[in-house]
């Protein structure tokens, strides 16, 4: 596939530490998404990023930063973490010509305690 | 705003039976039209598409076709089998940047 590789895929955390997720892509993909996945709300868009420095909120982006340095990495950060952001994260990415699918990371599975 | 409407189920079929998922979408423009699945454990892969009226995507198969009328896009397969077990989404794309919207997910489970 796209060779999405998300960092770490399991993580522990206590009410209103900081967390930074990481997604890491060999493709040289332009766009990076960041997407929540919870029971009963599919895949809700965090924030996104269509170039080096340029992103961009989505719908569900209160309490979330992200940071795209280089090309190959997306960073998300959960400022000061809260259990309603217990959930699953994935990483896609696309090239963004005219109609080219996402490609998923395998998620990063997120408990705040 | 842009939204996609499935059932969430889960939907429970012996091998071997016809499948379909209902998907319907509200969108400006012209969308492109998306399913991705979802096995357990994995993030989403694109199952098939359909970028403009009347097309139908079709993979593995399943088979979609892209209703401009009555805004549909409904998933079918004539007889699946225990590995099709899995989360199947149906999504849209509209604007330069690809920005997808998702529906729900449908849980599919397909017993022997």
């Amino acid at each position: 596939d796209a060779g999405i590789t998300q960092s770490p895929r399991h993580k522990v955390t206590e009410t209103g530490t900081p967390v930074t997720l990481r997604c890491h892509q060999t493709e040289n993909h332009r766009y990076m998404y960041w997407y929540r996945q919870d029971p009963g709300h599919g895949l809700r868009l965090i924030h996104y990023s269509y170039g080096v420095k340029d992103t961009d909120k989505g719908e569900v982006s209160d309490g979330y930063s992200v940071s795209r340095s280089k090309t190959e990495d997306f960073l998300l950060t959960l400022e000061s973490a809260t259990s309603s952001q217990t959930s699953v994260y994935f990483c896609a990415t696309t090239g963004g010509y005219d109609n080219s699918p996402l490609h998923f990371g395998n998620g990063t599975r997120l408990t705040v305690t | 705003g842009d939204s996609v409407t499935q059932m969430e189920g889960p939907v429970t079929l012996s091998e071997e039976a016809f499948l379909t998922i209902n998907c319907t979408y509200t969108a400006t423009g012209y969308p492109s039209l998306f399913w991705y699945v979802q096995y357990p454990g994995e993030g989403l892969q694109l199952l098939l598409k359909a970028t403009k009226a009347d097309d139908k995507g079709s993979n593995k198969g399943f088979e979609a076709t892209y209703r401009k009328e009555t805004t549909s896009f409904h998933l079918e397969k004539g007889s699946v089998q225990v590995s099709d077990s899995a989360v199947y989404f149906c999504a849209l794309a509209t604007g330069g940047y690809q920005k997808v919207t998702f529906g729900i997910g449908t849980k599919l489970q397909v017993i022997p």
